[in-house]
């Protein structure tokens, strides 16, 4: 069936280490985003790309890298540099008006 | 961006109607209303939106006064399933960049039973 597809649901990053967490759909659509959402807080902008290999810096970039190489993949790696990575991470893809999330993956540093 | 504004929370009991307000006082004309529920450690649900007037679904209802600085989010007869974070975007729906996507805290609905 339709839809978003993210991956893996529950990861774990070691100090130093890079990550990359996983968006795919089957929508057909052009547009893509990541949003980074902390405990009791809304959705904050990552990364989006309208295009392929086309992407812009959301509002907390910072730390974060993302690709854009096929339509239905925007892959999210989490760098060494986000000193702060523990969060709830959400794909989106846009379609007309409305925008499909996927079911996110929750990031933990141990 | 259209800046939106929200009640943090909202307490009710199941079968009541719940209404939840959003300003958005510097709304542009080509703006549109959207609302989105989210669940604990899921993606947010699409629900309803709209441009102006009232807009119905099997969920809700969409109220929007005439001068659309403000909208109105009316949950019929809620149920404890309707526990949930409730955003309110308003945005471009014909640009796919960086304005249409900005959410806010959104309000936190908890039906009582």
């Amino acid at each position: 069936d339709g839809g978003i597809t993210q991956s893996p649901k529950y990861l774990f990053r070691k100090e130093g280490q890079n990550v990359t967490l996983s968006c795919e759909q089957n929508l057909n659509h052009d547009a893509m985003y990541w949003y980074r959402q902390d405990p009791g807080q809304g959705l904050r902008l990552i990364y989006y790309s309208q295009i392929v290999n086309d992407f812009q810096k959301g509002d907390i970039a910072e730390g974060y890298s993302v690709s854009r190489e096929k339509k239905e993949s925007f892959p999210l790696t989490v760098t060494s540099a986000q000193k702060n990575p523990t969060a709830f991470y959400l794909c989106a893809s846009r379609g007309g008006a409305f925008q499909y999330f996927g079911a996110g993956t929750r990031l933990s540093v141990l | 961006l259209a800046k939106t504004t929200q009640p943090i929370s909202m307490d009710s009991y199941e079968g009541q109607e719940v209404n939840i307000t959003c300003s958005h006082n510097n709304i542009a004309t080509n703006d549109y209303i959207t609302w989105y529920q989210q669940f604990p450690s899921q993606g947010p649900r699409f629900i309803i939106q709209g441009y102006k007037t009232k807009v119905t679904n099997e969920v809700a209802s969409l109220f929007i006064p005439a001068d659309r600085k403000s909208s109105t989010l009316s949950l019929p007869r809620v149920s404890l399933s309707d526990t949930a974070v409730y955003y309110c975007l308003v945005g471009d729906m014909t640009n796919t960049g960086r304005r249409a996507l900005t959410f806010g805290s959104g309000t936190r609905l908890q039906v009582q039973p």
